[in-house]
């Protein structure tokens, strides 16, 4: 079936600190790639996506790269800011249109 | 563009009884989703339309939960019976459906469920 694993959390890094929240995934095909975050108190909002092998998503800093070799799609961000304390969702959508599938969640707090 | 708006923000019911959710989704998109959410874990998918027709409603947890869209414009998600296991964040989301397998979800806040 479609899946994702990402890390555990919660993360808890220092403001300016360099962040890493793996992810991975199986799939059938070749499936569509993202990530979603959830501030406090707010819904769900696209952060990034990359829709094939080596394609590279960036927004507000934080970066991923489809790795179709190790089934990869881990986020980063050089210097983390408080305001990106927040809970970061990776997610697929399978080929055939298919809903979303997200993994659990990654809790980053970040404190000056 | 006023987001997705999910009403109401909070239910808190006893078990047994039934309760509705709404979800009205941005104006013109096509396609509306129902995700459930529970504590530490990422949405899980339930259902979803494309305009008032009900594409996919395997995913449903039981008999027990339905969703309609009758006009094609809000959605409603009913739980009937509720149990406790049913607490949870219910969460909306819409698109325009063009986008294909790549298209950007808009979420709502949700509602939060309790079942005493």
């Amino acid at each position: 079936g479609n899946s994702v694993t990402q890390m555990e959390g919660p993360v808890t890094l220092s403001e300016e600190a360099f962040l890493t929240i793996n992810c991975t995934y199986t799939a059938t095909g070749y499936p569509s790639l993202f990530w979603y975050v959830q501030y406090p108190g707010e819904g769900l909002q696209l952060l990034l996506k990359a829709t094939k092998a080596d394609d590279k998503g960036s927004n507000k800093g934080f970066e991923a790269t489809y790795r179709k070799e190790t089934t990869s799609f881990h986020l980063e961000k050089g210097s983390v800011q408080v305001s990106d304390s927040a809970v970061y969702f990776c997610a697929l959508t399978p080929p055939g249109n298919t809903p979303l599938v997200f993994g659990k969640g990654t809790r980053l707090s970040v404190i000056a | 563009d006023t987001g997705v708006s999910q009403d109401p923000r909070h239910k808190i019911t006893k078990r047994g009884q039934n309760v509705t959710f709404r979800c009205d989704p941005i104006s013109e998109h096509n396609r509306l989703y129902w995700y459930r959410q529970t504590l530490g874990q990422g949405p899980e998918f339930l259902t979803y339309f494309q305009n008032e027709a009900q594409l996919e409603k395997s995913r449903l947890l039981s008999d027990r939960f339905s969703a309609e869209r009758p006009k094609g414009s809000f959605s409603t998600l009913e739980i009937q019976r509720t149990e406790q296991g049913d607490s949870a964040m219910y969460l909306c989301a819409s698109s325009t459906g063009t986008g294909g397998s790549y298209e950007k979800l808009f979420f709502g806040s949700g509602t939060q469920l309790s079942v005493l």
